[in-house]
């Protein structure tokens, strides 16, 4: 299975100030279409998880413009620009490019 | 707007079956490949199943593979997720999501599944 491998695991930032994820995955997730397969997920805690980012960069509808997503092949990265108090929560980095669908171990962002 | 809603989770004993169901509005279901992915306590997501629109096609994780089967009714707009032989480390939430399952686009709020004697 590709392993997905995700750090810090756990981030505290102050409100304001930018953040960010790296998502690294143990095989390249560029796939014969042509695309990368790499999401971003959000899940706000008691909530279920919420696509932000799919094929890399692409935000999804509503998803504020303070999140993006860059990377290619194994190295990816999930930024926020200026963090608010609504962003708390676990992110996960997933890939759907290989069988089975996998996912990384999540980063927590918390305020300091 | 899209909703999924999950239902049937509960308690069961191991060695037990279940079967788990997902109601689908506000989009054309029959045109959308369905999932079923999983949560346990404190762990990250766990994608388990995928079923195409037709519902020709099926997909498993090889953790449940064998155990769990993927179904599908469009005339009802519903997913199903039968599940045998439960074990303690099914535990967990279960969501049903919508979309390819390389991108998994919309999920459903979950039903909590716990195997326990």
């Amino acid at each position: 299975d590709v392993v997905m491998t995700q750090s810090p695991l756990s981030l505290p930032v102050t409100l304001g100030q930018p953040a960010s994820i790296s998502c690294k995955s143990s095989q390249s997730l560029l796939y014969s279409d042509g695309d990368t397969y790499l999401n971003w997920f959000q899940q706000r805690p008691g909530q279920s998880p919420r696509r932000l980012i799919y094929k890399v960069s692409n935000r999804d509808s509503g998803v504020p413009d303070r999140f993006s997503g860059s990377g290619s092949g194994t190295d990816f990265t999930l930024k926020i620009s200026r963090v608010e108090a609504e962003d708390v929560g676990v992110y996960y980095c997933m890939q759907g490019t290989y069988w089975p669908r996998t996912f990384g171990q999540g980063t927590r962002v918390e305020i300091k | 707007e899209v909703q999924l809603l999950e239902s049937g989770g509960g308690l069961i004993q191991p060695g037990g079956s279940l079967r788990l169901s997902c109601a689908a509005s506000g989009f054309t279901f029959s045109i959308y490949t369905m999932n079923w992915v999983r949560q346990a306590p404190g762990m990250g997501p766990e994608w388990l199943s995928s079923i195409s629109n037709t519902g020709s096609k099926m997909y498993y994780a090889d953790s449940v593979r064998g155990r769990f089967t993927i179904s599908r009714d469009n005339a009802k707009n519903s997913v199903y997720l039968e599940m045998n032989s439960l074990r303690a480390e099914d535990t967990a939430v279960y969501y049903c999501a919508r979309g390819p399952s390389a991108l998994l686009e919309d999920w459903g709020q979950g039903t909590l599944v716990t195997v326990s004697s």
